[in-house]
């Protein structure tokens, strides 16, 4: 069975740092692109963050640009998401999600996790 | 970047009944162009892939259609468990995710 683990949340002050982790199993993880997908409350389905399966390419929001950095350890079957000078607007439940396709760019998101949620806040 | 909007925002329909959302992209996206279900409390689930592909284990009930900038989503009879919000997502440049339709039974 696919799954996938967020941890890592919790409250954090505004310009401070948090680093989310996602765990998977049931699956060839090196084989597939990873994404960070957030949801602030009330609110709609915002993509943050992909990173292509070997960790060779990485994109970003323009949101996020600058300030996030996605990485991944293939052989930890983890992928990472660091947050960095949080802002108040990056409060959010925050998902990770497996790439559709093996070997390929990331076209849709297959698989969720249950999410991990953000709170920034003095 | 690409945006995305929805309409209708939110719709009330009856059970059997036959609903249609519409996405569209602000430039030609060709056909990728994506569907997710999100019930309260819990992750998406992707329904439709490219524009009009099903998902594994996704009932046939759904469908989608559509290229360019102009996309339908459908349910050919609505049932109780698909109360939920649907989301499109374009995946022509990055991602973008439509601002959602929420759905719920008259």
């Amino acid at each position: 069975e696919v799954q996938l683990l967020e941890s890592g949340g919790g409250l954090v002050q505004p310009g401070g740092s948090l680093r989310l982790s996602c765990v998977v199993s049931g699956f060839t993880f090196s084989s597939y692109a990873m994404n960070w997908v957030r949801q602030a409350p009330g609110k709609g389905l915002e993509w943050v963050s992909t990173i292509s399966g070997i960790g060779s390419s990485t994109y970003y929001a323009d949101s996020v640009k600058g300030r996030f950095t996605i990485s991944r350890d293939n052989s930890k079957n983890t992928v990472y998401l660091q947050m960095n000078s949080l802002r108040a607007e990056d409060t959010a439940l925050y998902y990770c999600a497996k790439g559709r396709l093996s070997f390929g760019a990331s076209d849709a998101f297959d698989i969720w996790g249950q999410g991990t949620v953000v709170t920034v806040s003095s | 970047d690409i945006q995305m909007t929805q309409s209708p925002s939110s719709l009330s329909a009856s059970v059997g009944d036959r609903v249609t959302i519409t996405c569209q992209a602000s430039q030609d996206i060709s056909n990728y162009l994506n569907w997710y279900q999100q019930k309260p409390g819990k992750a998406p689930i992707l329904l439709i892939y490219d524009a009009s592909n099903l998902q594994t284990g996704v009932p046939s009930r759904f469908s989608g259609s559509g290229s360019g900038t102009d996309f339908t989503f459908t349910i050919s009879s609505l049932q109780p468990e698909d109360t939920a919000t649907y989301y499109c997502q374009q995946h022509d440049n990055l991602f973008t995710f439509g601002p959602g339709t929420k759905v719920d039974i008259k």
